[in-house]
């Protein structure tokens, strides 16, 4: 079955980058799926950052699309998440996830990696 | 955006109580709605799609139900093992947007 694992920094000081990568295994990132990232400041509730398909097509949250880019590796079978101009209210669990398109009923994140936790401070 | 809407925020329950969790979306969604559990310090996990359809492995206690703008989670027998936030979300359009959660808390 599919498994992600999110890495990258956990520390980024302000009006830096935030940068992370989540690995796709037991499938392929060329498979029919969109590749999300979300995230969830300490104590609240789950914002969804983006998607990318593996042509490298994106759709972004438009609160972050300023300052929000990712990519696709299909030949490291990894996506990644880069996030500029980053202040306190970046601090988060940052989770990748897959989203499928369930027909007739849309698309929903049907798989998750394990989340991981990055601090915005100097 | 489409605004997503739970209630209650939280509930104290008991194990074997039936437990009804609302979320209202903005603007109608037909049936595009799926749930989430998330037990804290994991990632969420994906239970329900079309607002009443429950994904491979999701023991029948839960349940979906709704349509339109008003949706429920229902859970029939609350197990010590429910006892976590749940989430809705829209999969109607983009952005995707969640509703800020629902607490079951042990009663």
């Amino acid at each position: 079955q599919v498994q992600l694992q999110e890495s990258g920094p956990g520390l980024v000081k302000p009006s830096g980058t935030l940068s992370l990568t989540c690995a796709v295994s037991g499938g392929s990132i060329s498979s029919r799926n969109w590749w999300t990232w979300v995230r969830q400041p300490p104590g609240k509730g789950l914002e969804w950052i983006g998607e990318i398909y593996h042509s490298g097509n994106t759709n972004y949250n438009p609160s972050l699309k300023s300052r929000v880019t990712m990519s696709v590796d299909n030949s490291k079978n990894q996506f990644s998440l880069k996030l500029s101009s980053v202040t306190a209210a970046d601090t988060a669990v940052y989770y990748c996830a897959r989203s499928v398109y369930i027909t007739i009923f849309g698309v929903v994140m049907d798989v998750w990696g394990q989340g991981t936790t990055v601090t915005v401070s100097s | 955006d489409i605004q997503m809407t739970q209630s209650p925020s939280s509930v104290s329950a008991s194990v074997g109580d039936r437990v009804t969790i609302t979320c209202r979306a903005s603007q109608g969604i037909r049936s595009w709605l799926a749930w989430y559990q998330q037990k804290p310090g994991k990632a969420p996990k994906f239970l329900i799609y079309g607002a009443s359809s429950l994904q491979s492995g999701v023991p029948s206690r839960f349940s979906g139900s709704g349509s339109g703008t008003d949706f429920t989670l229902t859970i029939s027998s609350l197990q010590p093992e429910d006892f976590a936030t749940y989430y809705c979300q829209q999969t109607n359009s983009l952005p995707r947007t969640f509703g800020q959660g629902t607490k079951v808390e042990i009663k």
